[in-house]
């Protein structure tokens, strides 16, 4: 089993809507979590960071399940430069496990 | 430029040839990064230094592949006899290395290795 499992997609949104997707992974004493963007071609780069009580960033919102261990990336009012693939990235006290990525596309 | 440096930017080389990368992270980050990506993937653990000890090394790792950190700053990525699996984008990262923090790490622009 791999460990950070994401929806590969690819999702096809039109401007403006809402669109979630959800990231697994497998060793439960995991201690933090993030959300990675990247874009064709180009180097991750830290979307957020995503908290036990869940946060939010503007149209962005990371949600944590520990007892299900899966965490959750919300985006609401979808831009067309959301466009991009999303990286779901697990800290296990030094090492950063990524998933394969969820690509989202939005449409105008 | 306080980001992380990787040079060169792009490699192609001949298969068998022996190829080394070189990452310059953001100062004072004591922890150092290696992953390597390929189209359609997440970036891949390769190893990783604690200022400049190599803490962990990847069984994706070949006995061809070693890495440095001789001072705690810079790191190389050497390849040996480089074979067409080994093509790949190459990606360093650093982090400060706060223990159990939520501590981001921070990417260079990799180092995009084609071997024909």
């Amino acid at each position: 089993r791999k460990e950070v499992e994401q929806d590969p997609g690819p999702f096809n949104v039109p401007e403006g809507a809402t669109v979630a997707f959800n990231c697994t992974y497998s060793n439960s004493a995991s201690q933090s979590f993030f959300w990675y963007r990247q874009d064709c071609r180009k180097e991750p780069k830290l979307l957020m960071s995503v908290y036990s009580s869940g946060n939010e960033d503007g149209r962005f919102t990371a949600q944590l399940n520990r007892a299900s261990q899966y965490i959750s990336l919300l985006i609401r009012d979808s831009k067309l430069s959301d466009s991009a693939t999303y990286l779901c990235v697990v800290n296990d006290d030094y090492k950063l496990s990524f998933g394969a990525g969820t690509t989202v596309t939005v449409r105008a | 430029d306080t980001g992380v440096s990787q040079n060169p930017r792009h490699k192609i080389t001949k298969r068998g040839q022996n190829v080394t990368f070189r990452c310059d992270p953001i100062s004072e980050h004591n922890r150092l990064y290696w992953y390597r990506q390929t189209l359609g993937q997440g970036p891949e653990f390769l190893t990783y230094f604690q200022n400049e000890a190599q803490l962990e090394k990847s069984r994706l790792l070949s006995d061809r592949f070693s890495a440095e950190r001789p001072k705690g700053s810079f790191s190389t990525l050497e390849i040996q006899r480089t074979e067409q699996g080994d093509s790949a984008m190459y990606l360093c990262a650093s982090s400060p290395g706060l223990r159990g923090g939520n501590t981001e790490a921070f990417f260079g622009q990799g180092t995009r290795l084609t071997v024909v």
